[in-house]
């Protein structure tokens, strides 16, 4: 079956950059959109990327994403830092086969 | 806007059925080249894909959890239904609805409902 890795937690300081990863288990990751979400202690996950490295409305353009096939990952970028950035971060993507959609496990993204 | 609405027993017993309801509001649940999901997080962990209905009613199943789930689509209502059968303790968790496209993300997403397996 297909899976989504991340690193279980990063943490960087306020005004830095912080980026990170989501692998892909096997078959290229390219071949299906990655979407980032964003969830709060208490509240629902809310799209800050989709389709790879895309920003919905709203969104800041310090969050990007990007795709890179020579690792088999996807991954999202979060410049210029702000403690309220403090989240944890899920990678999610569609397989063609079974499992149809994929979540990666969660990264927990503290700013000290 | 468009927007979901999780409902149903917060406490369910052993090797019962969790049965969860999903309702959309300021939209229709019949609109074309959607997918209705159901996403489930046991307190403190991941989020973990349970399974979806596309608008014409066909379904896709998480396979670790398919021979218990059933969802299932009352267009009348415009909801959708979540059926767990069978349920432990590790069934517990928060469960979300979401809408999502072919290739589209999830959202929006209901607030969530804690459900609770025990006796």
């Amino acid at each position: 079956n297909f899976m989504l890795t991340q690193p279980h937690s990063v943490s960087e300081s306020p005004g830095k950059t912080v980026t990170i990863s989501c692998t892909g288990s096997s078959g290229s990751i390219a071949s299906n959109y990655v979407q980032w979400y964003q969830q709060r202690p208490g509240s629902a996950p809310t799209t800050v990327i989709y389709e790879d490295n895309q920003r919905p409305s709203g969104v800041p353009d310090r969050f990007s994403g990007s795709i890179d096939s020579s690792s088999n990952s996807a991954s999202l970028t979060i410049s210029g830092l702000k403690t309220e950035d403090e989240a944890d971060y899920y990678c999610q993507s569609y397989d063609s086969s079974n499992p149809y959609v994929v979540f990666g496990g969660g990264t927990k993204l503290t700013v000290l | 806007q468009l927007q979901l609405q999780e409902s149903g027993p917060g406490l369910v017993k052993p090797s019962e059925t969790l049965s969860l309801t999903c309702t959309v509001s300021g939209g229709s649940i019949s609109s074309s080249s959607y997918y209705w999901g159901w996403i489930r997080q046991p307190p403190g962990k991941g989020l973990e894909w349970i399974g979806s209905i596309y608008y014409s009613g066909s379904t896709y199943y998480n396979p670790s959890l398919k021979s218990r789930v059933t969802i299932s689509v009352d267009t009348s209502k415009n909801q959708f239904s979540l059926k767990l059968s069978s349920v432990t303790a590790a069934d517990t968790a928060v469960y979300y609805c979401a809408r999502h496209g072919a290739v589209a993300p999830f959202d929006p997403w209901g607030q969530g409902t804690l459900v609770t397996v025990s006796s």
